[in-house]
């Protein structure tokens, strides 16, 4: 049972332009939200967070926004640059237990100079 | 901040073996996770430590799989009995745990293991 799902495997933006990835999820227990960046042969590096309380959090380039009625959040990148190309994970947590990460199954980005 | 280490880097053994990874986790902290990834799908929880306790543990952590952060520091995951559907990746994760605040968690780069 995939609790967080990104539906899109994959996406291509232009330099400079606007990328836009998003997460769905389904279990109204998440209470925080994380997405990451993984290149290859290397982990999943943190990007930026943002705790239920907000619909939005920045960090220089990149802003999550999330809509808690329909269990959806986005990551907005801009300008897109070609260092940016890697695949990207939403995780979520629920503030019981281990705090554990519940992972989508990534999108790829591409960026095309 | 010297971040997540995993040892080793890449592991072939053949099935019926057993294995032993190590994560060295980011010193000041007290929270550790095991991670599985496998091609395609995102990484999947395995067990979780706060210092040396291991407080849960997935389903799909068997009883082949066992766990250990005995000094609250570094950790070992030991496969015993290999089999072809543990060939993954293994992530470590660690944060730093604050009452209830949310931390986010640092992955280290992983140990690929190969089953032949």
């Amino acid at each position: 049972d995939q609790q967080v799902k990104q539906n899109s495997p994959s996406l291509s933006v232009q330099e400079g332009r606007i990328s836009i990835l998003n997460c769905d999820y389904t279990n109204s227990m998440f209470d925080y939200f994380l997405w990451y960046k993984k290149y290859p042969a290397e982990g999943p590096t943190f990007l930026i967070s943002i705790s239920s309380i907000k619909d939005k959090n920045e960090d220089g380039r990149f802003t999550v926004f999330l809509n808690k009625s329909a269990k959806h959040l986005s990551l907005h990148i801009v300008p897109s640059q070609p260092g940016d190309s890697a695949v990207y994970f939403c995780a979520a947590s629920a503030r019981t237990g281990a705090n554990n990460l519940f992972f989508g199954t990534g999108t790829r980005l591409t960026v095309i100079p | 901040d010297t971040g997540v280490s995993q040892d080793p880097r890449h592991k072939i053994t053949k099935r019926g073996q057993n294995v032993t990874f190590r994560c060295d986790p980011i010193s000041e902290h007290n929270r550790l996770y095991w991670y599985r990834q496998t091609l395609g799908q995102g990484p999947e929880f395995l067990t979780y430590f706060q210092n040396e306790a291991q407080l849960e543990k997935s389903r799909l952590l068997s009883d082949r799989f066992s766990a250990e952060r005995p000094k609250g520091s570094f950790s070992t995951l030991e496969i015993q009995r290999t089999e072809q559907g543990d060939s993954a990746m293994y992530l470590c994760a660690s944060s730093l745990g604050r009452g209830g605040a949310n931390q986010p968690q640092h992955f280290g780069d992983g140990t690929r293991l190969s089953i032949l």
